[in-house]
């Protein structure tokens, strides 16, 4: 059974400070891996859908990177914002195309 | 591009009655689309996978009788939570997902559900 871990749960850093947000999963059979922002009370904003034969992904300030055989992702956000405060949530699609979520890291980025 | 939209946003019933939620893909067609609950400070669970025109799969857990879920044309579903309780009040999400693509859902912004 696939199972989706998140590293640190919750985050707290001065504006400004690069950061990485871990993700691990048990089964490396996946076929995409995702990462998505949650602002509270909303639903989820795509920020990097990584294919199982990719290797990182960039967007703006944010690079996911994949590494199947070992089961981990990351997520690097560049020169954090308070606007980047949120929960980043990190899922991967299994053969059966479901997508399984990790439990969310809780980002605040202070002023 | 790949716009859900969920209706309503928020919603307040008595316990013991019905209340349905919305879930339609905007601009592509969803042959399949799927419906997640999520409690406070927790993560998204999957409850329930619809295709277009054939019955739901549940996830193990999740009472069908209880969760009604209609997927009658291929922009929109909908979840019906019968004889509703205190206990299931939680924020509802549904995602979509086409026949194109790299397996990507796009999600909608949700429907929170308070039970009285």
């Amino acid at each position: 059974k696939q199972e989706v871990t998140q590293i640190p749960a919750a985050l707290s850093v001065p504006e400004g400070e690069n950061l990485v947000l871990n993700c691990s999963f048990t089964d490396s059979a996946i076929y995409n891996l995702q990462w998505f922002r949650q602002d509270p009370g909303k639903g989820l904003t795509s920020l990097l859908l990584i294919q199982s034969s990719q290797r990182e992904q960039t967007s703006g300030r944010l690079n996911a990177s994949l590494d199947k055989s070992s089961g981990r992702s990351t997520l690097y956000i560049a020169a954090s914002q308070p606007g980047d405060s949120a929960t980043y949530l990190c899922a991967v699609y299994n053969q059966g195309g479901k997508l399984i979520f990790g439990q969310g890291t809780e980002l605040s980025v202070k002023p | 591009g790949a716009v859900v939209s969920q209706h309503p946003s928020r919603v307040i019933c008595k316990s013991g009655t019905s209340v349905k939620i919305e879930c339609r893909s905007l601009d592509f067609q969803a042959t399949t689309m799927f419906w997640y609950r999520q409690f406070p400070k927790q993560s998204l669970m999957l409850m329930a996978t619809s295709n277009e025109g054939s019955k739901a799969t549940y996830e193990q857990g999740v009472e069908k009788d209880k969760f009604l879920i209609n997927h009658a044309s291929l922009t929109l579903s909908t979840l019906t939570v019968t004889s509703a309780h205190p206990e299931d009040s939680s924020f509802y999400i549904c995602s979509a997902r086409s026949d194109r693509g790299a397996y990507e859902q796009y999600f909608g912004p949700g429907t929170r559900l308070t039970v009285t």
